[in-house]
């Protein structure tokens, strides 16, 4: 099982550019969680899908932010445009089916963005 | 609301001192409870999780918790800490059965000096 994977790892951009992070689940869950962590306010959620649904997006800074699930097994989380404050690293976290082993989230390795 | 507490924002041990930390949750219905663990550059990777029979919870690298519903506690012990267990620790709570969501705690940063 190759985990939660994430690309890119480290992303440098300009301030007003499009940033687009990726996200693929551990196959077989159906939950899927976008987190950013910064010194000041460390972990927050930003938004939570499941079953390709989003569920609560109450934690999207603002409308610059959007989330997507194309499908099952993957999901994007779209910055535009990008402004330094949104600086930090972003995990993206999978959980199976609500069942004998609960909802264990799973994290991915992030992506580290820094805008300029 | 759910919320979660963990009063120790640093702690600084010397290799083979014991640990605690601290993690209280207020929510009056029943919860699976996580401790996460994140290492210097790294993701947070589970440590371990209550989600229900023995309170007291074993999980890797000798670290257990022990869940105490009356004091809606759930603390994070190790007998000797090692230099390798400098990291972040995140304890984390879930309402059984109404989200999927972890509601995590601010983290405690422990450092151990060789």
């Amino acid at each position: 099982d190759a985990g939660v994977i994430q690309s890119p790892r480290h992303e440098v951009t300009e301030m007003g550019q499009e940033v687009t992070l990726r996200c693929k689940l551990i196959s077989g869950h159906n939950s899927l969680f976008w987190y950013r962590q910064t010194m000041m306010r460390g972990l927050e959620l930003l938004i939570y899908f499941n079953n390709n649904v989003p569920i609560d997006d109450s934690g999207m800074p603002e409308d610059r932010f959007s989330a997507k699930m194309p499908n099952a097994s993957f999901s994007t989380l779209k910055i535009q445009p990008s402004e330094p404050r949104d600086s930090a690293v972003y995990f993206c976290a999978s959980s199976p089916p609500p069942g004998g082993v609960g909802n264990e989230q799973f994290f991915g390795p992030g992506t580290r963005l820094t805008v300029l | 609301a759910q919320s979660v507490s963990q009063h120790n924002h640093h702690v600084i041990l010397s290799e083979a001192a014991s640990l605690e930390l601290g993690c209280n949750y207020s929510y009056g219905g029943t919860v699976n409870l996580f401790w996460y663990v994140q290492y210097p550059g790294q993701h947070l990777q589970l440590l371990l999780k209550y989600f229900s029979g023995d309170p007291l919870v074993k999980g890797i690298k000798g670290f257990e918790a022990e869940f105490i519903k009356s004091k809606f506690s759930f603390n994070l012990r190790k007998p000797s800490v090692q230099w390798s267990d400098t990291a972040e620790y995140f304890c984390a709570v879930n309402a059984r059965g109404a989200t999927n969501k972890l509601i995590f705690g601010t983290g405690t940063l422990l450092a151990v000096q060789p």
